[in-house]
C-alpha cells in the first residue's frame, strides 16, 4: 500500500462547479496535512494546510479531514479555469516524514 | 518578500558531466530539502538537512551529493549525470517544530542532460 494515495485524474469540471479531490493515507498517526497547487513546469505552491479533523475553508478553497477514516479532501467551489493545475496531497508522518501524494490533474472546462 | 530561490532556472548539461544547482532562501528556515520531480510523478525527496546534519533518502543515488555551506544556502551536486536524471529539481525550506511544518518551495531549476 502506498503512504499517500491520490486518484490520478484527469477530473474535468464545468467552470463554476465544485471541484472534489480526495486524497488517502496509510499511517494513523500523520500529524499534518497540506494540499499543494503546481501548474505544469511550475513549482508546487501550497494551497492550505490542515490538522484538525473537521473542515477548514479559505475562499473559495475548503479542506476536510478525517483521521478515523485516513482521509483528507480538498474542495474547490466556484471552479474557475486558472484552477486548472495538479494538486498534490502531503502528509506529516508520525515520523515526521512529509510524503506527497501522486497528485491528481484537475481541468476546468470554460 | 522572504522566498525560496533556485539558479539557474534550465541547466543543460552532458551526459557524465558534472553539474550544481543551487538553492538560496532568505526565510531564515533551519530544515532545506532538495526533491527529483520527473514529469506528471510526484516530487521525490532525495535528501535534506536539518540544520547543518544531514539526511539521506536510503534510495538516492550515490551520483548525488548535497552541501549547505551557511543556514541560507544548499547545493546540489550530480557527478556524472545521466539520461535519467533529466528531472525538474525542486529546493524546498521549512521551520521545523510542531505539525505545521510547511515547506515552501523555490520555482526549480529543469535540467536537461544531452
Amino acid at each position: 500500500q502506498k503512504e499517500v494515495e491520490q486518484n490520478s485524474g484527469p477530473l474535468s469540471v464545468p467552470e463554476g462547479a465544485i471541484a472534489s479531490l480526495n486524497c488517502t493515507y496509510s499511517d494513523r498517526g500523520s500529524q499534518s496535512f497540506f494540499w499543494y497547487r503546481q501548474y505544469s513546469g511550475k513549482s508546487p505552491e501550497l494551497i492550505m494546510f490542515i490538522y484538525s479533523n473537521g473542515d477548514k475553508e479559505d475562499g473559495r478553497f475548503t479542506a476536510q479531514l478525517n483521521k478515523a477514516s485516513q482521509y483528507v479532501s480538498l474542495l474547490i467551489r466556484d471552479s474557475q479555469p486558472s484552477d486548472s493545475a495538479t494538486y498534490l496531497c502531503a502528509v506529516k508522518t508520525s515520523y515526521d516524514k512529509v510524503i506527497f501524494g501522486p497528485g491528481t490533474s484537475l481541468s476546468v472546462i470554460p | 518578500d522572504a522566498m525560496v530561490i533556485q539558479n539557474p532556472r534550465y541547466q543543460v548539461t552532458q551526459f557524465g558531466k558534472p553539474v550544481t544547482l543551487s538553492c538560496s532562501q532568505t526565510l531564515n528556515h533551519n530544515v532545506m530539502y532538495w526533491y527529483q520531480q520527473k514529469s506528471s510523478q510526484a516530487p521525490k525527496l532525495l535528501f535534506h538537512y536539518y540544520d547543518k546534519d544531514f539526511n539521506n533518502e536510503a534510495d538516492t543515488p550515490d551520483n548525488f551529493q548535497s552541501r549547505r555551506p551557511n543556514t541560507s544556502f544548499c547545493f546540489l551536486d550530480i557527478r556524472s549525470p545521466g539520461l535519467g536524471d533529466a528531472a525538474m529539481y525542486l529546493c524546498a525550506a521549512s521551520l521545523a517544530g510542531g505539525p505545521l511544518e510547511t515547506q515552501y518551495f523555490g520555482p526549480g531549476t529543469r535540467l536537461l542532460v544531452l
